[in-house]
């Protein structure tokens, strides 16, 4: 079965330092990949994605995400991050299980905390 | 455009209640749908997904059970909770053809 692993569960910086946070997936086939984002008390939202094409895929809030193949890894990263990024982050991995049918699959989350 | 509800938003059931959760969607048609359950550390796991009406499969064996009985309506449920089903539980759907799925607000099941 396809797993999601985020190494990383709580990161904690300080405003304008740069942020990257950890995402490996096993699964040898055709991949969609996702980062969520939760802010407290709200629900999940859809920071970025990659389908295919350019592996450099940039999403809200100047996140960005690199996709390689080889390492089996989605990384996000954010140049300079903000006391509202403070947030959980998750990365998720739709997979083909046979039949039609495509499952989604997170990792277990990172909690971002940023100190002002 | 699409949109998700799921509710009761927080909910208290005593041990050894029934519990029935309800999470339905407008706009769409044939959605993938998804209940997933969301503990602090442990990131989201997997309960159930539907690829269509009476279609469920089950990633993790519990005391939990799903149904499916219109296109558009998917339902948690448990005949007699236990302690550790306390939880927060979200509802989900995605298209068929594997984009993004798009999340309800949750529901917070305490069992006391």
């Amino acid at each position: 079965a396809q797993s999601v692993s985020q190494h990383n569960h709580h990161v904690i910086l300080s405003e304008a330092a740069s942020l990257e946070l950890g995402c490996n997936y096993s699964y040898g086939g055709t991949v969609n990949l996702f980062w969520y984002v939760q802010y407290p008390g709200q629900h999940l939202q859809l920071l970025l994605k990659y389908f295919s094409g350019d592996p450099l895929v940039k999403g809200i809030k100047g996140f960005e995400a690199e996709f390689i193949k080889s390492k089996f890894s989605f990384n996000l990263r954010k140049p300079s991050v903000q006391w509202s990024d403070t947030a959980e982050y998750f990365c998720a991995v739709i997979t083909y299980s046979g039949a039609g049918s495509y499952q989604l699959t997170f990792g277990k989350g990172t909690k971002l905390s940023v100190i002002p | 455009s699409q949109t998700i509800h799921q509710w009761p938003a927080t909910l208290v059931q005593p041990v050894g209640s029934p519990l029935s959760l309800e999470c339905t969607v407008e706009g769409t048609s044939n959605p993938n749908l998804y209940w997933y359950r969301q503990a602090a550390g442990r990131g989201l796991q997997l309960l159930f997904y539907s690829i269509g009406i009476g279609q469920i499969s089950s990633e993790v064996p519990q005391n939990l059970s799903a149904s499916r009985p219109q296109d558009r309506q998917f339902i948690l449920s448990s005949k007699k909770l236990l302690l550790s089903d306390s939880g927060f539980y979200l509802c989900a759907w995605s298209v068929r053809e594997a984009t993004e799925a798009f999340f309800g607000q949750g529901t917070r099941l305490t069992v006391v």
